[in-house]
């Protein structure tokens, strides 16, 4: 069965340090790969999606950089955070070829910036 | 994706059937009509789908109009544990990579 996993499940960072958020996903093979982010409070953004190894699609202009080095590995990533980046992060897949386009999500990181 | 109109908030009774309604009016003919809930602190789970026909499965049933232009998520028996926030997302069925776009939901209570 497929199983993705997300870590770290909570950070703290301070502002202008750097981040670096990673989500794989096993029992599957090149599957398409999503950040989605959750301010609090607020419904759900689409950061990056990535529909193979080194294939990045940025949504929204912001501080964050997304990469994908394996076929099942995708990273978030920024240089230097910002108060709005706080927020809880979720990484999900979908298995290409699927009619039905379910995603499954994973547990979610939940990042604080102080 | 076409756009969905859900109420921000509904309430419901424990033990009893709740109807989570989503209005999508310009919805196309290959559009899926797919639902998700987000429980408190976790990542959205999928729910359910359907095309044309009415959908079950052991979480949900899933009624869609005739016109398809609406449709509603059925909880036959609301838990506490069905405090959640519920997503109607339209997706053609030939979408590719298209990600899929949450809208804000519907927040149900459930009460004791």
């Amino acid at each position: 069965s497929q199983t993705i996993h997300q870590w770290p499940a909570t950070l703290v960072q301070p502002v202008g340090s750097p981040l670096s958020l990673e989500c794989t996903v096993e029992g599957t093979s090149n599957p398409n790969l999503y950040w989605y982010r959750q301010a609090a409070g607020r419904g759900l953004q689409l950061l990056f999606y990535s529909v193979g190894i080194g294939q990045i699609s940025s949504e929204v202009p912001q501080n964050l950089s997304a990469s994908r080095p394996q076929d099942r590995q995708f990273i978030l990533s920024s240089k230097k955070l910002l108060l709005s980046d706080s927020g809880f992060y979720l990484c999900a897949w979908r298995f290409v070829g699927s009619g039905a386009n379910v995603l499954t999500f994973g547990a979610g990181s939940r990042l604080t910036v102080l | 994706d076409a756009k969905t109109t859900q109420p921000n908030s509904m309430e419901s009774n424990e033990e009893e059937p709740v109807h989570l309604p989503c209005n999508h009016s310009t919805i196309s003919g290959t559009d899926y009509i797919h639902w998700y809930r987000q429980l408190p602190s976790q990542g959205p789970e999928y729910v359910i789908h359907g095309l044309t026909s009415n959908v079950n499965n052991r979480m949900a049933s899933l009624a869609i109009a005739e016109d398809r232009k609406s449709s509603t998520l059925i909880l036959h028996r609301a838990t506490l544990r069905d405090a959640a926030v519920y997503y109607c997302i339209l997706r053609p069925t030939y979408s590719g990579n298209t990600p899929l776009v949450f809208g804000k939901g519907t927040r149900l209570s459930v009460i004791a």
